[in-house]
């Protein structure tokens, strides 16, 4: 079974620096290239970028590229997701994404809330 | 923002009736999927390579288009359909974008 398993979220000051991780199980994570994916509370989804298998191929959204950096260790089958200079606007859940066909699997997604 | 046009942005239908969502693609020559989320839930690729529908999904649904109109089609809407549905286009640039999403309430 194919499990994307999210943590490292929860409540950040504006201007810190937050550290997402997805662990991923149940199928050879090195043969699939990893994305991540927001939502905003209450609006819709939003494409972050991606991650080709051997981390050699990296795309971002372009308005948000300055912000995120996205990196993956095959050995420990995780992906994970830098988040710097963070803003109310990044309030929002986080998911991670197997991108085969768009996204054929995701997290559950972590709760990244950016509050003083 | 690369946000793509859906429509309509709400609707509800009556169990049975014909239901058609539409995607507006920033470009042709691209994949469009879909995707269900229900509330509280994380979003569930539905139909993908525009008309090929995901493992488990009722063939009461089915997804076509071209160029850069695509739509997604429930032939007689039931109950367990209500939820929000989002397109997705990949491969261009930038690599992914999501449509605005059309929310289906059951009337």
């Amino acid at each position: 079974e194919v499990k994307l398993v999210e943590s490292g979220g929860g409540l950040v000051q504006p201007g810190r620096s937050l550290k997402l991780s997805c662990a991923a199980s149940g199928f050879n994570f090195n043969d699939y290239w990893m994305g991540w994916v927001r939502q905003a509370p209450g609006k819709g989804l939003e494409w972050i970028g991606e991650i080709n298998k051997d981390s050699s191929i990296i795309n971002y959204t372009p308005s948000l590229k300055d912000k995120f950096t996205i990196s993956r260790d095959n050995a420990q089958n995780t992906l994970y997701l830098q988040m710097r200079n963070v803003e109310s606007e990044d309030t929002a859940i986080y998911y991670c994404a197997r991108e085969q066909h768009g996204c054929d699997y995701w997290g559950q997604g972590v709760m990244v809330t950016v509050s003083s | 923002d690369n946000v793509l046009p859906q429509s309509p942005t709400t609707m509800a239908a009556s169990p049975g009736e014909k239901v058609t969502i539409t995607c507006h693609a920033s470009s042709s020559g691209v994949y469009m999927n879909w995707h269900q989320q229900k509330s509280g839930t994380s979003p569930k690729l539905w139909i993908y390579d525009t008309s090929k529908l995901a493992s488990g999904v009722p063939d009461r649904f089915s997804g076509s288009g071209s160029g850069t109109s695509y739509s997604l089609t429930i032939n007689t809407m039931e109950t367990e359909d209500a939820a929000t549905y989002y397109c997705q286009q990949c491969c261009s640039t930038p690599p992914i974008t999501f449509g605005s999403g059309t929310k289906l309430e059951i009337k």
